[in-house]
């Protein structure tokens, strides 16, 4: 079973910010949390991890609660390009890789 | 350029005909995985590998086969395919960002299988 929960749509304005909530309320000590997304049956895609800190990077944000039980995914100024189904992951992270359970994420629609 | 590559991208056989999803990655990852995606059950992990010659099951394996002869390539067999295997294929490798790996993904396979 996923570890992770997210609501199943969401829209966005484009040129706004897109704000993905996920609760991760079971989360271990030694779980990462990740963000990825889908473009339409193409690959996956990394876009972001962190443990307890917040992180940002060229493509978005993520804030993490104190409590890590929950995060948010913050994509500053939505493309239409950014229209994709965006997946929160926990995952303890191995020498080697890590094991990625994907849940049914979020399917955000950004509009003109 | 850093690249995961699948071959073929799209592919229509018939049942029991033995067939091979050939995975390549040129970035030298330890790591490499199997997965499938069905609507309504997400992505699954089929197998994976740790390095050449250690490959395990991930956890929908019934049907496949891998090997892992070489780094660089972790081809997938489906030595009697049957029409419960039509599904989108995708094969990762492992992705060093800062502390930590996880996966960088290929384009897909798409398979019917009638």
């Amino acid at each position: 079973d996923a570890k992770t929960t997210q609501p199943p749509s969401m829209d966005c304005a484009e040129g706004r910010a897109a704000n993905l909530p996920c609760n991760h309320s079971t989360i271990s000590g030694n779980e990462y949390v990740y963000w990825y997304r889908q473009i339409h049956s193409q690959g996956p895609q990394y876009i972001i991890h962190g443990l307890k800190n917040n992180e940002t990077n060229e493509m978005a944000s993520l804030i993490i609660t104190e409590d890590r039980k929950s995060s948010t995914l913050i994509l500053p100024h939505a493309t239409l390009r950014d229209t994709a189904v965006y997946y929160c992951i926990v995952s303890a992270t191995m020498e080697y890789g890590n094991k990625l359970v994907f849940g049914a994420g979020t399917i955000l629609r950004v509009k003109s | 350029e850093a690249q995961v590559t699948q071959n073929p991208r799209y592919l229509i056989t018939v049942t029991g005909k033995k067939l091979t999803v050939t995975c390549s990655q040129n970035m030298n990852h330890e790591y490499m995985s199997w997965y499938r995606q069905d609507p309504g059950l997400g992505l699954r992990q089929i197998y994976y590998s740790m390095n050449v010659e250690v490959t395990d099951k991930g956890d929908v394996p019934e049907g496949y086969k891998v090997s892992r002869k070489e780094k660089r390539n972790f081809p997938l067999i489906l030595e009697s395919p049957s029409p419960n295997q039509t599904s989108l294929y995708f094969c990762a490798s492992s992705l060093k960002m800062g502390v930590v790996k996880t996966q960088y993904f290929g384009p897909g396979t798409r398979l019917l299988v009638l």
